[in-house]
């Protein structure tokens, strides 16, 4: 299996819903992103885990909360979003120690917040 | 810091013709560098890669080479189909995470 999956593929919720994304791999990678992509621009990294540990959070709003249960699944718990929340949340995982650090992204999920 | 460059889009190209998207690159360390494409609607997929200098990234028609002494990773093909029409984003990488330039639109018309 050499394919992030994220689910659901598209998400509308109310500014006072909660929701979350999920994203599987089972690569064995042991680093995990969220990125959020507005259109026509290249992705914003969020979030980082490395070995289930929160390694890098790029001072993301607390409506956003990510999870890492596991090696094979990444969450983003959201919570009181806003309507430029609405965007692309991509999911990517890398290996950890490999030669190059290449991203493997899943499809993404469509967020809109009304 | 770290940064990486591209040309501005859109590209509009004619279907057979030749494509060159520029991409230039600042980095402190010596980071692998990679070309990115996003189809309508979809996530990004991987479509070279390079990790040391004069290392050349090859896939589907497309090449790169890692050129440390201009910081370029220029993108080619010599023969462009309308199914190439995405977004490319250029990218290096450096301290856990990936640098992104802002992406050229291509769009080849038959």
């Amino acid at each position: 299996d050499t394919e992030v999956t994220q689910t659901p593929k598209h998400l509308v919720m109310g500014m006072t819903n909660k929701k979350s994304l999920k994203c599987e791999q089972h690569m064995g990678h042991r680093a995990m992103y969220w990125y959020k992509q507005k259109a026509k621009k290249p992705p914003e990294l969020m979030f980082v885990y490395s070995y289930e540990k929160l390694s890098i959070n790029e001072s993301v709003p607390s409506r956003f909360s990510p999870e890492c249960p596991n090696s094979s699944l990444l969450n983003l718990h959201l919570h009181a979003l806003q309507p430029e929340d609405s965007a692309l949340y991509l999911c990517a995982s890398s290996p950890i120690g490999g030669d190059s650090d290449e991203q493997f992204f899943g499809p993404g999920t469509r967020l809109t917040v009304l | 810091g770290d940064s990486v460059t591209q040309m501005e889009g859109p590209v509009t190209l004619s279907e057979e013709a030749c494509l060159t998207i520029n991409c230039t690159y600042t980095a402190t360390g010596y980071p692998s560098l990679f070309w990115y494409v996003q189809y309508p609607g979809e996530g990004l997929q991987l479509l070279l890669k390079a990790t040391k200098a004069d290392d050349k990234g090859s896939n589907k028609g497309f090449e790169a080479t890692y050129r440390k002494e201009t910081t370029s990773f220029h993108l080619e093909k010599g023969s462009v189909q309308v199914s190439d029409s995405a977004v490319y984003f250029c990218a290096l990488s450096g301290y856990n995470k990936l640098i992104f330039g802002a992406g050229t639109r291509l769009a080849v018309h038959p």
